[in-house]
């Protein structure tokens, strides 16, 4: 069964203060991961699709990379609007078994 | 250009009624995905429709079921609801089935 493993559950942050999120992940068939934030209450919102192992995204202070069997969104800098709930997908499967297997997020909080 | 919309944003419903949730996918989107997020599970996976069928389907009893109309909305239909399906029930749509996924606000479901 595919799965998807973030760590850590909850990370809090001074301003300017930046780290990693990592995700980790067990699939058959990786066609691509993507990237998400989601703010309390709302919907998760797209930031970054990555397909193949090497490859990096960049928006603004954050940047998503990719390996074989794990993922990190990395925040530089960040600031305190940054604050919420970054999660991890994994698209994986073909035909009538495809779908998209969310990890259970990491929570962030970045304190001014 | 619209995103993905979802109705009604909140509901109350008594344990064994039934509810209706919809969702209107970005224009020009064909797959539609449902998903619902328990407090604490992170989003599980319910249904995935696409060009009007039922793709593929999470493990969730048989009372969870939607369809999917000729203009691409869809709807999902739970029965004989329990306090356990108290959620934010997530639609999501995507141009083909394996790009990225644009989620809705959501539909929050209290079940008393």
């Amino acid at each position: 069964e595919d799965q998807v493993t973030q760590s850590p559950e909850a990370l809090r942050l001074q301003e300017g203060e930046s780290s990693s999120l990592n995700c980790s992940y067990t699939v058959s068939g990786l066609r691509g991961l993507f990237w998400y934030r989601q703010d309390p209450g709302k919907g998760p919102e797209f930031l970054f699709t990555l397909y193949s192992a090497g490859e990096e995204k960049e928006k603004e202070r954050l940047k998503a990379t990719l390996t074989k069997k794990e993922s990190f969104l990395h925040i530089t800098a960040p600031k305190p609007e940054d604050s919420a709930t970054y999660l991890c997908a994994v698209q994986a499967g073909g035909g009538s078994n495809y779908k998209l297997t969310f990890g259970k997020g990491t929570l962030l909080t970045v304190n001014p | 250009e619209a995103g993905v919309t979802q109705s009604p944003t909140h509901l109350i419903k008594t344990r064994g009624q039934q509810v209706t949730l919809r969702c209107s996918p970005i224009s020009g989107h064909t797959s539609v995905y449902w998903y619902q997020q328990a407090l604490g599970l992170g989003l599980q996976f319910l249904l995935w429709y696409d060009e009007g069928e039922e793709r593929n389907r999470g493990n969730f009893p048989p009372r969870f079921s939607g369809r999917q109309f000729p203009n691409y909305s869809s709807e999902l239909n739970v029965n004989a609801l329990e306090l356990e399906d108290s959620a934010l029930y997530l639609c999501a749509s995507s141009l083909f089935t394996y790009t990225e996924a644009f989620f809705g606000q959501g539909t929050r479901l209290t079940v008393v």
